[in-house]
């Protein structure tokens, strides 16, 4: 399976929203309610931010936010702090044979 | 508090068979799904595999034909064995707990690196 399609980069001024979209097919984000968003600092390891596409991890802040829309899920961070800046994944239950992909990732950076 | 800890070789040379183990502190393996992720330097991250004890294992097809993930529950640990490595195996290799279906507790990752 190909992986999930990310923009390679997105930024933001602090305080601003942004929005980090991840496309898929119906084979996995259209089909499936199990899309997930990890965030990865450099040097550092990747960490669940919203599971189930809507759901935060105890300890998340409510500034993250996860929709899907067909076969595009979303990941919206509010009220954008310095610290947010980071690498973004998604990924995605799949019906395929790999059961599950990851996209390639996003670059967040806060301007 | 659930913890895992990745162990391996470092370095290898090409066409050596990569063995990873990683030890789970603070829960059993006996009742979630185990996986394996790596991540490339400078690149994303690449699901590999996951077993759960009672179920048969689920590999990366691209990865299917080398690789082999497996449990000890005597030593509350999992195992990754990749055959024949080359250069483009070099990466960060990471075990996570897979709650289906999204890695929710993740070990701090293992860097392999493939050279002759």
């Amino acid at each position: 399976q190909s992986a999930l399609t990310q923009p390679a980069s997105v930024s933001g001024s602090p305080g601003q929203s942004i929005t980090i979209s991840c496309t898929g097919t119906s084979s996995d984000v259209g089909g499936y309610n199990y899309v997930s968003w990890y965030q990865q600092h450099p040097g550092k390891v990747p960490k669940l931010m919203i599971y189930g596409v809507t759901n935060r991890p105890s300890g998340i802040s409510d500034r993250f936010s996860g929709s899907k829309s067909g076969n595009t899920a979303s990941l919206t961070i509010s009220g954008l702090q310095p610290e947010d800046e980071a690498d973004y994944y998604c990924s995605s239950y799949t019906s395929g044979t790999t059961l599950v992909i990851f996209g390639g990732g996003t670059k967040l950076t806060v301007l | 508090q659930m913890r895992l800890q990745e162990s391996g070789p470092g370095l290898m040379k090409p066409s050596e068979t990569l063995s990873l183990t990683c030890t789970v502190s603070g829960a059993s393996i006996r009742s979630f799904y185990w996986s394996w992720v790596r991540q490339p330097p400078g690149k994303g991250l690449e699901y590999i595999a996951y077993v759960y004890y009672t179920g048969s294992p689920n590999y990366n097809p691209s990865l299917k034909s080398r690789v082999t993930i497996s449990e000890d529950t005597s030593k509350n640990q999992f195992s990754l064995k990749l055959s024949s490595v080359t250069v483009a195996d070099t990466a960060v290799y990471y075990c996570a707990r897979l709650a289906p279906w999204s890695f929710d507790v993740w070990g701090r990752g293992t860097l392999v690196t493939v050279s002759s």
